[in-house]
């Protein structure tokens, strides 16, 4: 799986858009972008994924670039609730990769009022 | 409720004394796998299954062991707890390899 790069923290005003920003320049053609996020300690929770499409759902929007060699998640109205650790990450889907799966380190998201 | 169920939350114990941590779903899911998480170091994957009976290592899978008899549970067994496996453990689900995952709330687990 190509390897991601994520700023390691950003802040959000409550009620403003939080854009967090991913690279992944080594993605290949058959790999999706998947994010994921943390809050506190609780379980990973799944946001949104994408192949080369925009992608919207009731979460977040997630725009890729037309090269695929990054995206952004869009939380469009972030609330306190937000602040978490966001993951981004590439996975082929299909194929002869299997189930190995690398979390990188996040983007740690501070929404403050 | 769908959701993925790890027991127990907590758990100290001591170096070297066996331990199962269970996990198990009730979503009919293909693929499990296992992670710790690490201060520093984010979540690490330990080993995952792609089905019954099909388990395969990860990054991370010393000291530990896996098996998947059934579907619904995929225990991670420590045969020989060192302190260097103190960590937040995390069983996740979903119904093929490639889907999203569903995670279960975790384990704390402390050896000394």
């Amino acid at each position: 799986d190509a390897k991601t790069t994520q700023p390691p923290s950003m802040d959000c005003a409550e009620g403003r858009a939080a854009n967090l920003p991913c690279n992944h320049s080594t993605i290949s053609g058959n790999e999706y972008v998947y994010w994921y996020r943390q809050i506190h300690s609780q379980g990973p929770q799944y946001i949104i994924h994408g192949l080369k499409n925009n992608e919207t759902n009731e979460m977040a929007s997630l725009i890729i670039t037309e090269d695929r060699k990054s995206s952004t998640l869009i939380l469009p109205h972030a609330t306190l609730r937000d602040t978490a650790v966001y993951y981004c990450i590439v996975r082929v889907r299909g194929g002869t990769s299997y189930g190995k799966l690398t979390f990188g380190q996040g983007t740690i998201l501070t929404v403050h009022p | 409720e769908a959701q993925v169920t790890q027991n127990p939350r907590y758990l100290i114990t001591v170096t070297g004394k066996k331990l199962t941590v269970t996990c198990s779903q009730n979503m009919n899911h293909e693929y499990m796998s296992w992670y710790r998480q690490d201060p520093g170091l984010g979540l690490r994957q330990i080993y995952y299954s792609m089905n019954v009976e099909v388990t395969d290592k990860g990054d991370v899978p010393e000291g530990y062991k896996v098996s998947r008899k059934e579907k619904r549970n995929f225990p991670l067994i420590l045969e020989s707890p060192s302190p260097n496996q103190t960590s937040l453990y995390f069983c996740a689900s979903s119904v093929h390899w490639d889907s999203p995952l569903h995670f279960g709330n975790g384990t704390r687990l402390t050896v000394t």
